[in-house]
């Protein structure tokens, strides 16, 4: 089946630091990418939807100020924690939607991303 | 808005015990249904998915049923083992694309 991955898996950093995460579909073009974030203990919350060449849509309560999405690519979308705090530490995953799969719009999902804001 | 709820939130059964674990959606207009296993520190691994247009999908002693009409969906678990204690999700999907997540239940098989 087709892979999604995340780089990097885990990432500590210092508060006031900005984190990039990177989304990849590795054997099939998305025009279209999810960003979820999870706290502990919590399902995933949808935080934006990523097309490939326009601006991220994002949900309400997100602020699309820190969380900067880019998707340059058919095959990249990358999520940057901009300025990041302890509270902002949390399990990142993406998603995304195979373009060539019609009917089925499958979307399938990176193995997530922890990131630990000290 | 549509709104996922699973059902129980936890459960410990012991080994070899069958067992079922439910979702309910609000907005029966859904592309298609996908559980997904979790486990902890984890991402997530797709278990089944269900198309609108289906009633089940099996994947060994897996089996998960769709009832698009009463908003409904269950997960079969035959003959737990230690190994399938995780937290299962389930996520709806309208044809629009963005999934809505259950908060999960969190499953413990006892050896």
């Amino acid at each position: 089946g087709a892979v999604v991955s995340q780089h990097p898996s885990r990432v500590i950093c210092k508060s006031g630091t900005s984190v990039k995460i990177e989304c990849r579909s590795l054997d099939f073009q998305a025009t279209t990418m999810f960003w979820y974030r999870q706290f502990p203990k919590q399902s995933l919350m949808l935080m934006a939807t990523s097309n490939e060449g326009s601006k991220a849509t994002y949900e309400q309560g997100v602020e699309k100020d820190k969380f900067l999405i880019n998707h340059a690519s058919l095959t990249l979308s990358t999520l940057t924690v901009t300025s990041a705090h302890p509270e902002d530490s949390s399990f990142y995953i993406c998603s995304a939607r195979d373009r060539a799969s019609g009917g089925q719009e499958t979307q399938y999902f990176g193995p997530g991303t922890r990131l630990l804001v000290l | 808005k549509q709104e996922v709820t699973q059902i129980p939130a936890a459960l410990s059964v012991p080994e070899g015990e069958n067992l079922v674990l439910n979702c309910s959606f609000t907005d029966s207009a859904i592309y298609n249904l996908q559980w997904f296993r979790q486990d902890p520190g984890k991402g997530l691994t797709s278990l089944l998915l269900i198309q609108s247009s289906q009633r089940e999908q099996t994947s060994g002693r897996l089996n998960a049923s769709l009832d698009k009409s009463s908003g409904r969906s269950t997960l079969y678990i035959a003959a737990s083992q230690p190994g399938d204690s995780a937290t299962y999700l389930c996520a709806v999907r309208p044809g629009g694309g963005k999934s809505t997540f259950g908060d999960g239940t969190t499953l413990t098989v006892k050896p």
